[in-house]
């Protein structure tokens, strides 16, 4: 089955730095890759996603970029604000019916 | 939040005990699905559903069960609670296409 692994674990950064978060995926197959951001004592919310049609996705200061060939899709969150920080989630699954697999979550910190 | 509500938020019960976790959705969503959120797992699927009646199992499913008779409604029961099952349960909805989550249910099996 699918296996997906996110790094870093934990990141932080300045007020206005990029953030970069990293996942790679085990299953050729998976074609959604969608990220999530939760904030304290709630439901992760989606932020963005791509499909393996598309090898980037932009929509304000956050983008997201996929490798097929090396099973790969990164978060890139650019001009970060202290609102940014929270775990964030990447996941990869079959777009359709969604049977995501999760990575294990990036804690980012972002400091005045 | 896309109507997604869940019930009870907090649950404190004891070991041994049946507890039924309530997912209700208002966006006649076809597919619903629930997962556990533990430190350093993720969010792990427990079970899913792809329509009235129709529930599969999914990653970690053991000592859980689904009911679905309702197209917003979706049940999760731990039929006799262990401490590993202290968690925050978190239900999920999409259409085809994004999938939405819920607020999470913190329980607690003492």
């Amino acid at each position: 089955g699918e296996n997906v692994e996110q790094h870093p674990s934990t990141l932080s950064v300045q007020e206005g730095d990029s953030a970069v978060i990293k996942c790679t995926y085990s299953d050729s197959a998976s074609n959604y890759f969608p990220w999530y951001k939760q904030e304290l004592g709630k439901g992760p919310q989606l932020i963005i996603d791509i499909r393996s049609n598309v090898g980037e996705k932009k929509d304000q200061r956050i983008a997201v970029t996929l490798n097929k060939t090396a099973k790969h899709f990164s978060l890139h969150i650019t001009e970060t604000q202290p609102e940014d920080s929270a775990v964030y989630f990447c996941a990869a699954g079959n777009t359709g019916f969604q049977k995501l697999v999760f990575g294990t979550g990036t804690r980012l910190l972002v400091s005045p | 939040d896309a109507g997604i509500t869940q019930s009870p938020r907090h649950k404190v019960t004891e070991t041994g005990t049946p507890v039924t976790l309530r997912c209700h959705q208002t966006e006649n969503h076809r597919y619903m699905y629930w997962y556990r959120q533990d430190p350093g797992h993720g969010l792990r699927l427990i079970h899913y559903s792809y329509g009235v009646k129709d529930t599969d199992k999914g990653e970690v499913s053991d000592g859980y069960s689904v009911s679905r008779s309702k197209t917003e409604d979706f049940l999760l029961t731990l039929e006799s609670a262990t401490s590993s099952q202290t968690s925050v349960y978190f239900c999920a909805t999409d259409n085809g296409g994004e999938q939405y989550f819920g607020p999470g249910t913190r329980l607690t099996v003492t």
